[in-house]
């Protein structure tokens, strides 16, 4: 069967390598899926966002993967530096204008 | 860098108290939100509005009131504050759907309460 990444409170790694961070959603009829990051003390950032039609989208060292079948989104970051480190929430539009937030994961970057 | 800006950021404050929390944004976005965060923890949206004279309860029942009277201002009231209150409030503003954008929210940096 496929497997899919579980969701981690706390991920830990290694300045320099590469970062998975796992989320399930709830709805499947949303259509607009968002990765938020949030440093200690301030709101949450955008970081890249992705539509319903599509599968995987990429921005500056982030890849964002979309699997609709079971109802799975992660976000990938590319040789993870000390400034990523943080609180990273992925969001999902469910409607009327709302977003749904789901539990963090808190990235620590070991230099 | 968004322009939305909360005040106070910390505020610290005894039982029974009444406080308001601001949030204004100088976007024209016509949508604002509110969110309760514990640390570390998820959002909760406890309020938001479409526009001026919108106002709506969100997913999390909260004991605070909302206004919308003018299109950049959002501001949060508790008219008797406990100690279950203590907690970040997040607001948040985004653009229209029909704007063409699909509504990345902006937030400020939020108010840190602690009811005594």
């Amino acid at each position: 069967g496929e497997s899919v990444g579980l969701h981690l409170p706390t991920l830990s790694v290694q300045e320099g390598d590469n970062s998975i961070i796992n989320c399930a959603y709830s709805n499947s009829a949303s259509d607009y899926f968002i990765w938020y990051k949030q440093e200690s003390g301030k709101g949450p950032q955008f970081i890249i966002d992705i539509r319903s039609n599509m599968d995987k989208r990429q921005g500056q060292r982030v890849t964002v993967l979309l699997n609709k079948t079971v109802k799975h989104l992660s976000l990938q970051i590319a040789a993870t530096q000390p400034g990523d480190s943080a609180v990273y929430f992925c969001a999902e539009w469910v409607g009327a204008g709302k977003s749904t937030f789901g539990d963090g994961t808190t990235l620590t970057v070991k230099p | 860098e968004a322009d939305i800006y909360q005040t106070p950021r910390y505020l610290v404050i005894g039982t029974g108290k009444k406080i308001t929390l601001e949030c204004s944004q100088t976007m024209g976005h016509d949508k604002m939100y509110w969110y309760q965060q514990d640390p570390g923890m998820e959002l909760h949206l406890i309020h938001y509005s479409y526009g001026v004279n919108s106002t709506e309860k969100g997913d999390l029942s909260s004991e605070s009131t909302v206004s919308r009277i003018r299109t950049e201002h959002f501001p949060l009231t508790l008219e008797s504050a406990r100690p279950s209150h203590t907690s970040q409030y997040l607001c948040a503003s985004s653009k229209s759907l029909t704007g063409g954008s699909l509504g990345e929210l902006f937030f400020g940096e939020g108010s840190r309460l602690t009811v005594l």
